[in-house]
């Protein structure tokens, strides 16, 4: 049971754009989603969070969307920079701090 | 560098066999979860440590075990190995089970042949 998908695996975008990486869930007793940045040969970072409270959540060139109605949330990067290539996974919280991931998608940014 | 630490970094072992892999939590966080990240696949949560106890289980399999000493490091035992256990496998630590952020250590390449 997959309670978190990202659709998209790989997203290509020019530098100084903007990223959109979406990501869709199905555990509506999630109270926390997650977006976590993964580069070759190192560990998952965590980049952003939201509570499920909230619709919308900004860290600098961060900004992640909540829709709740939707079981939906996005995560904009703008603008883009070469250095945010990397995979991204968003993952929902729930009661026991299981934190189902989603597939990831992978975000190469061209200069 | 995330404070937590994973040892050892690869390892290349034949099937049936059983390892051991090590994980020391950032200092002060009584959690440790471990995932398993198979090629082209997210991460998928195996089990989850509180302060020794376990707190809750994914998709682990029986041929897998894990736990979490007094020191708080925690181990994962993975026993009669396939070549489908292959893959990365991490593990994450957070100050207590309500905490919304997990701190991955950099994981441990596992290739069974």
């Amino acid at each position: 049971d997959q309670q978190v998908k990202q659709n998209s695996p790989s997203l290509s975008v020019q530098e100084g754009r903007i990223s959109i990486l979406n990501c869709d869930y199905t555990n509506s007793m999630f109270d926390y989603f997650l977006w976590y940045k993964k580069y070759p040969a190192e560990g998952p970072t965590f980049l952003i969070s939201i509570s499920s409270i909230k619709d919308k959540n900004e860290d600098g060139r961060f900004t992640v969307f909540l829709n709740k109605s939707a079981k939906h949330l996005s995560l904009h990067i703008v603008p883009s920079q070469p250095g945010d290539s990397a995979v991204y996974f968003c993952a929902g919280r729930a009661a026991g701090n299981k934190l189902p991931f989603g597939g990831g998608t992978r975000v190469l940014v061209k200069p | 560098d995330s404070g937590v630490t994973q040892t050892p970094k690869h390892l290349i072992t034949a099937t049936g066999q059983r390892v051991t892999l090590r994980c020391s939590p950032r200092s002060g966080d009584l959690s440790v979860y471990w995932y398993q990240q198979s090629l082209d696949q997210g991460l998928q949560f195996l089990i989850q440590y509180y302060n020794g106890e376990e707190r809750a289980k994914g998709n682990i399999l029986e041929r897998f075990s894990a736990q979490q000493f007094p020191d708080l490091h925690s181990e994962l035992n993975l026993s009669s190995l396939e070549l489908g256990d292959s893959a990365l496998y991490f593990c994450a630590s957070s100050v207590d089970p309500s905490t919304d952020t997990q701190y991955f250590g950099p994981g441990t390449r596992l290739t069974v042949l």
